[in-house]
């Protein structure tokens, strides 16, 4: 089955500055890749995804890189806030209805 | 926030007593979950269910089982509770299969002594 590893699995930031959390799957066959944004004691929430035929996706301050190739992809955060603090989980998933999370990345953003 | 509602939020339980959790949701998605979270383990799938009396296992179902008799309603059982299953569960909907968008319930907290 699907195996997605991420990295870091914390991450600190000062205020301002930018983050990326980087993913990696095992099955070329993954054709969605969601990013989910979890606060402390909050449910996850999704927060962007991007599809196997995209190669970029922009929202504002976050952004979603993919590499096929190379089968990884990754969350940029720009001008971070405080606010940003939570966890991060990306996933992958084929046309199945199984999701797969990687383990999380813990992000603090500092004043 | 989708309609998806959890209950209980938290429960304890102890050892060998069977345990059930439910999801009720209002979206009338075809697609509902179980997720289990672990600290460095991240979610993983339970079990899952395309639609009534339709489901199928997850990666870690092992101990688990899970009715769908309505399609707002999504049932999770704890047959026989162990220690190792002290975890928070989330319930998620979908309104297609895994590569749409997943909302999430509350989570509920267990914890079996």
């Amino acid at each position: 089955g699907e195996n997605v590893e991420q990295h870091p699995s914390t991450l600190s930031v000062q205020e301002g500055d930018s983050a990326v959390i980087k993913c990696t799957y095992s099955d070329s066959a993954s054709n969605y890749f969601p990013w989910y944004k979890q606060e402390l004691g909050k449910r996850p929430q999704l927060i962007i995804d991007i599809r196997s035929n995209v190669g970029e996706k922009k929202d504002q301050r976050i952004a979603v890189t993919l590499n096929k190739t190379a089968k990884h992809f990754s969350l940029h955060i720009t001008e971070t806030q405080p606010e940003d603090s939570a966890v991060y989980f990306c996933a992958a998933s084929t046309d199945t209805p199984k999701l797969t999370f990687g383990t999380g990345t813990r992000l603090q953003v500092t004043l | 926030d989708a309609g998806i509602t959890q209950s209980p939020r938290h429960k304890v339980t102890e050892t060998g007593t069977p345990v059930t959790l439910r999801c009720h949701q209002t979206e009338n998605h075809r697609y509902m979950y179980w997720y289990r979270q672990d600290p460095g383990h991240g979610l993983r799938l339970i079990h899952y269910s395309y639609g009534v009396k339709d489901t199928d296992k997850g990666e870690v179902s092992d101990g688990y089982s899970v009715s769908r008799s309505k399609t707002e309603d999504f049932l999770l059982t704890l047959e026989s509770a162990t220690s190792s299953q002290t975890s928070v569960y989330f319930c998620a909907i979908s309104v297609d299969r895994g590569n749409t968008e997943a909302f999430f319930g509350q989570g509920t907290r267990l914890t079996v002594v």
